[in-house]
């Protein structure tokens, strides 16, 4: 099955400052690779998600890039704010979803 | 937040006792799954369902089972509930396969086994 690999596990950057998560899969036939944040005692929500047809996908302060070759892929922040603190989750699927261990961003003003 | 939730959000209970966790949706989407959230795992799945009566197993499913006798309600029940499912339980929904469709998650479920 798949296995989805996530580095860092924590990440710590001054305000307006660049963030970058980095995510490894191991099944090459996944094709859907979304980005979740989760803020403490709430639910994971959709961030930007990236399909195997697409090598980058932007959304204002947000890009995903995709490494079908490599098998690897990762989120970019630019401009990071005190609200972008929270944990982030990668995910790769193929029929089932797979997710990383999740990376905790803590952006300090 | 799409029109998922769950009952209920909190529950304690004892070592060997049955429990069923709900997840209730209004979106009439097809799929649903149930994951558990611990630390230093993510989110890892445990079942989920095509359709009406429609279930598969995931990654961690051993000592749990599912239900869905109707295409808004998902129940996940721990037969005899085991320490080592205190977590935090998600259920979530798409209206296509995982492959295909994004995944919205319901509010969470957090369970205690004392």
């Amino acid at each position: 099955g798949e296995n989805v690999e996530q580095h860092p596990s924590t990440l710590s950057v001054q305000e307006g400052d660049s963030a970058v998560i980095k995510c490894t899969y191991s099944d090459s036939a996944s094709n859907y690779f979304p980005w979740y944040k989760q803020e403490l005692g709430k639910r994971p929500q959709l961030i930007i998600d990236i399909r195997s047809n697409v090598g980058e996908k932007k959304d204002q302060r947000i890009a995903v890039t995709l490494n079908k070759t490599a098998k690897h892929f990762s989120l970019h922040i630019t401009e990071t704010q005190p609200e972008d603190s929270a944990v982030y989750f990668c995910a790769a699927s193929n029929n089932d979803m797979r997710f990383g261990a999740g990376t905790r961003l803590t952006v300090k003003p | 937040d799409a029109g998922i939730t769950q009952s209920p959000r909190h529950k304690v209970t004892e070592t060997g006792t049955p429990v069923t966790l709900r997840c209730h949706q209004t979106e009439n989407h097809r799929y649903m799954y149930w994951y558990r959230q611990d630390p230093g795992h993510g989110l890892r799945l445990i079942h989920y369902s095509y359709g009406v009566k429609d279930t598969d197993k995931g990654e961690v499913s051993d000592g749990y089972s599912v239900s869905r006798s109707k295409t808004e309600d998902f129940l996940l029940t721990l037969e005899s509930a085991t320490s080592s499912q205190t977590s935090v339980y998600f259920c979530a929904i798409s209206n296509g396969r995982a492959s295909q469709e994004t995944q919205y998650f319901g509010p969470g479920t957090r369970l205690l086994v004392l």
